[in-house]
């Protein structure tokens, strides 16, 4: 079965240091990954994602993510981080299995926590 | 110039009753989405249309009913409410399987309260 396991329900970094948020996965066939970022009271935001080619995959405010698929992980980046930040951060992966279907399986959040 | 809207964006209600959700997309695109977001944040698709025909239906009770009027619609309707049908639920659209792999634009979500 597909899925994707964020393995910490909070990080807290200091503004200004760099973050990473862990994302794993397991699919058959080549992965496709996402990240999206959820503000309080708000919606999903589309940050970035793999499909293929570069491993280091750029996104919006800064972020990026690394393709590692060796381990199999999609960690997401950024190198200096902001109280604004702060957010609920899902990792989804495309189910193999959705044909030509964008069927999307999400991992259950990550918690960011920016403290000044 | 809002891309996906859905309406009503609190809903409170009574344990049996019907209620409707409704979603709409101006991004032109074929493709829409239903997931459920529960309270411990966990999100899920519950169903998919791709230009009015539905596509993905996970295993969702049959008091949940999908209706896509036409391709920048697609409304939720849900009979005889539970308890358990509290959650926040999110509309989402993307461009359709033959424009590759669309990404997956969210609405502000429903939060729905069932009492």
């Amino acid at each position: 079965a597909q899925s994707v396991a964020q393995p910490e329900d909070q990080v807290n970094v200091a503004e200004g240091n760099p973050l990473t948020v862990k994302c794993t996965y397991s699919v058959s066939g080549n992965p496709y990954l996402f990240w999206y970022v959820q503000y309080p009271n708000r919606g999903l935001q589309f940050l970035l994602k793999y499909i293929t080619g570069d491993n280091l995959v750029k996104g919006s405010y800064g972020f990026e993510a690394e393709f590692n698929k060796s381990q199999t992980s999609f960690h997401l980046k950024k190198p200096s981080a902001l109280v604004s930040d702060s957010a609920l951060y899902f990792c989804a992966v495309r189910d193999a299995a959705s044909g030509g279907y964008n069927k999307l399986i999400f991992g259950a959040g990550t918690r960011l926590a920016v403290h000044p | 110039d809002t891309a996906v809207s859905q309406t009503p964006k609190y809903l409170v209600t009574q344990m049996g009753n019907d209620k409707s959700i409704k979603c709409e997309q101006n991004l032109g695109h074929d493709t829409m989405y239903w997931y459920k977001q529960d309270s411990k944040k966990f999100l899920k698709i519950m169903f998919s249309y791709n230009n009015k025909e539905l596509i993905i239906n996970e295993t969702v009770p049959n008091r949940f009913s999908p209706k896509s009027p036409d391709k920048a619609h697609l409304n939720l309707h849900i009979n005889s409410l539970e308890l358990g049908d509290s959650a926040v639920y999110f509309c989402a659209s993307s461009q359709g399987p033959g424009a590759g792999l669309g990404t997956q634009y969210f609405g502000p979500g429903t939060r729905l309260t069932v009492l």
